[in-house]
Order: C-alpha cells, then sequence, then structure tokens
C-alpha cells in the first residue's frame, strides 16, 4: 500500500522567507509525528499528533514553527522568518496508536530545506 | 532509556548473512528492541522489533538474548541494496514515541 509521503522534496528559501511542509501519512495512522535530521546529525523529535490534536509539542525549537494536522489525516509544518540553522531534512513519520502502546514508526523521505 | 551500543562499521559480502551486534544491558522488561535502517538520502526505515522471543519477517531476523542484554539482526542475503546505517534503540512498551537514533552502524554490502 502506499507509504508516507511528503511534499516538496527539497526546498530552497531566502533567509526570513516562510515556508509549509506537507506530510500525507498512512491511511488509518492516527500519529503522525514531525522530526528533523541535520546534516551528520541523529533525529531530533519535533512534534507527535494523535489525531487532530498535538499532545506533545515539546521538540518545536521556536515559536517560529507550527504544525497543524486536520481531519486526521494531512499535516503541515510551518516555518516562519526561516533562519539558515533551520536548514534540515524535515522527516514525517505515522503509526498505529491506541492506549499509549509503543508501535512502530514509518517514515516518509522527507523534505530538505536549505536557507540561503 | 536503555542506551544501546553499536559497532561503528561493518562489511559484509553480497548474497552472504549479515550480523548486526547490539548491546543493550540496561534494557529493563518493559521495554522492545527495535531496528530501523537509513538508506542514504532517505527517510529511516522500520525493519523489526521484539520483546523476548526471537522474530523474523520478510526483511530480517531479530535473535534476542536470553538474557536480554544483548540482540543481533540478521539480514540472510545482503544485497547491494541492504548499504545503509542501522540503529538498534530500545523503547518501552507503553507511551514512549520519540524515536532516538544513537550512532548505528554503517554497513556496507560489496559485490
Amino acid at each position: 500500500g502506499a507509504g508516507v509521503s511528503q511534499s516538496p522534496s527539497n526546498k530552497v528559501t531566502e533567509k526570513g522567507k516562510d515556508v509549509e511542509l506537507r506530510c500525507d501519512p498512512i491511511s488509518g495512522h492516527t500519529a503522525l509525528y514531525w522530526y528533523r535530521q541535520s546534516l551528520g546529525q541523529g533525529l531530533e523529535f519535533l512534534i507527535y499528533f494523535q489525531g487532530n490534536s498535538a499532545p506533545d509539542k515539546s521538540g518545536l525549537p521556536s515559536d517560529r514553527f507550527s504544525a497543524e494536522r486536520t481531519g486526521g489525516s494531512v499535516s503541515t509544518l510551518t516555518i516562519q522568518r526561516t533562519q539558515q540553522e533551520d536548514s534540515a531534512v524535515y522527516l514525517c513519520a505515522s503509526s498505529l496508536a491506541s492506549g499509549g502502546s509503543s508501535y512502530e514508526q514509518y517514515f516518509g523521505p522527507g523534505t530538505r530545506l536549505t536557507v540561503t | 532509556d536503555a542506551k544501546t551500543t553499536q559497532p561503528p562499521s561493518m562489511d559484509c559480502a553480497e548474497g552472504r548473512a549479515a550480523n548486526l551486534p547490539c548491546n543493550h544491558s540496561t534494557i529493563s522488561g518493559n521495554e522492545y528492541v527495535y531496528w530501523y535502517r537509513q538508506i542514504h538520502s532517505q527517510g529511516p526505515q522500520y525493519i523489526i522489533h521484539g520483546l523476548k522471543n526471537n522474530e523474523t519477517n520478510e526483511m530480517a531476523s531479530l535473535i534476542i538474548t536470553e538474557d536480554r542484554k544483548s540482540s543481533t539482526l540478521i539480514l540472510p542475503h545482503a544485497t547491494l541494496r541492504d548499504t545503509a546505517v542501522y540503529y538498534c534503540i530500545v523503547r518501552p512498551v507503553f507511551n514512549d514515541y520519540k524515536l532516538s537514533f544513537g550512532a548505528g552502524t554503517t554497513v556496507t554490502v560489496r559485490a
């Protein structure tokens, strides 16, 4: 079946501009996660959605970052007034989730963001 | 969470089995062992997970020692497309959704 998809695959933007990154999770997955991965670094958790609500936003680096999810499906990560340190690969994952149990997360291909 | 220790790199011949070790000596009874891999320029890919028993799926086998302090991921017939960084992590059974990868093992499959 279809996996997690993300768009765009690559985004180059000028410092100070806003960007929107999109994630389409696997159909039926109620949990959705955003991570970012800087060059040569590990995963950095950003935010977790269960349905349309975000119980954990603790990983968002600053108030320039926000995310929403609508219809329990598509999610958008928005970065306002981008800075060069925002350059990274932004990864989205989804999983079945119920009762707080850990489930395997399936990742999309990522969006490579470059801020010039 | 329990920490894991993996060798930084290993080579494997194409068509041979690749055995990837992982130490997790501080694992507790309610923690799973998970394996993911990341092929260059792609998102991480879930491989397999287990709690106590050995597990097998279409991608790999997971052997967990009886004391659960270590495990081995086995790729039965490595191909060039299996070249990737492989991550072993431990996760609580409940209420843990933040994946955190260490350095992993860089596996290079050679023809």
